[in-house]
C-alpha cells in the first residue's frame, strides 16, 4: 500500500538552530499539505501545494519557516531559527484532487 | 477562512454503548467532510467521509450525518469497543481550494 514518507521521525535541536523536514507524497498526488500538531490539539495547516505552486501559506510564520516543492513531487519544510514554541509534530499529507488526504507518520520536533 | 468547531473535547463511554461527536463549520461552500482517528503516537487515519450531496453515510459500526442547512455534521459509533479509544478529528474542505481545516479533536475513552 502506498504511503506518505516523512523523515526524520524524531528531531531534537537547540533553539536558534536550523532544522529541516522532508516529505515524499504518494505517487501522483498533486496536492501536498504540511500541518503542525501541538500535543492535544488538531492539525493546523502551515502550507499547501498544488504541484510545485503554493496555494495557501497564510498560516506559515514566514519570518522563520519556509517550504518548497521544486519539482512538484517531494517537499522540504525548514525552520530557521528554531524556537522553543516550535516543538510539535509536523505532519505531511497528500491527496489526489478532492479525494481523501493521507498522512505520513510525522516528524516529532523537540526544541531545547 | 473555514472554521471548524468540535465537541466534546473528551468523551467516556461504557463498552457497548454509542458515542456521538459533533462538528460545526463556518463556510457554507464546504463540500467534503472527513473524520480521522488518531491513536497515540500514530498518524491520523481516515475512518469515514461524506460529501455535501449526501445526508448520511454508514460503514459497519460507524456513521456520519450531515446537515448542510445548519452547517453541522456528526460521527456516530455504535457498539463501542476498547479499540475505538483514540482521538477523533473532524475536518471540512472548501470547494475549489482543497484546503482541509481540522477541529481540535475529541478524546474518546471506551471503558471495558
Amino acid at each position: 500500500e502506498a504511503e506518505v514518507a516523512q523523515s526524520p521521525r524524531y528531531k531534537i535541536t537547540e533553539k536558534s538552530q536550523a532544522v529541516a523536514f522532508w516529505c515524499d507524497p504518494i505517487s501522483g498526488h498533486a496536492t501536498l499539505y504540511w500541518y503542525r500538531q501541538i500535543l492535544g490539539q488538531g492539525p493546523e495547516l502551515l502550507v499547501q501545494f498544488q504541484d510545485e505552486s503554493v496555494v495557501d501559506d497564510s498560516q506559515l510564520p514566514k519570518d522563520r519557516f519556509s517550504a518548497e516543492r521544486l519539482k512538484g513531487v517531494d517537499s522540504t519544510l525548514k525552520i530557521q531559527p528554531a524556537e522553543l514554541g516550535d516543538s510539535a509534530m509536523y505532519l505531511c499529507a497528500s491527496s489526489l484532487g478532492t479525494a481523501e488526504a493521507f498522512f505520513g507518520q510525522g516528524t516529532r520536533l523537540t526544541v531545547v | 477562512g473555514e472554521n471548524v468547531e468540535q465537541h466534546p473535547s473528551t468523551l467516556s463511554v461504557q463498552e457497548g454503548d454509542s458515542a456521538v461527536i459533533k462538528c460545526t463549520y463556518s463556510d457554507s461552500a464546504s463540500n467534503y467532510f472527513p473524520w480521522y482517528k488518531q491513536e497515540l503516537g500514530k498518524r491520523p487515519q481516515l475512518i469515514i467521509d461524506i460529501r455535501s450531496n449526501v445526508g448520511e453515510k454508514k460503514d459497519q459500526r460507524i456513521a456520519v450525518t450531515l446537515n448542510k442547512t445548519a452547517k453541522h455534521f456528526s460521527l456516530h459509533i455504535t457498539e463501542t469497543q476498547p479499540e475505538d479509544s483514540a482521538v477523533y478529528f473532524c475536518a471540512a474542505r472548501g470547494a475549489g481550494s482543497y484546503q482541509l481545516t481540522f477541529g481540535k479533536g475529541t478524546k474518546l475513552s471506551v471503558i471495558p
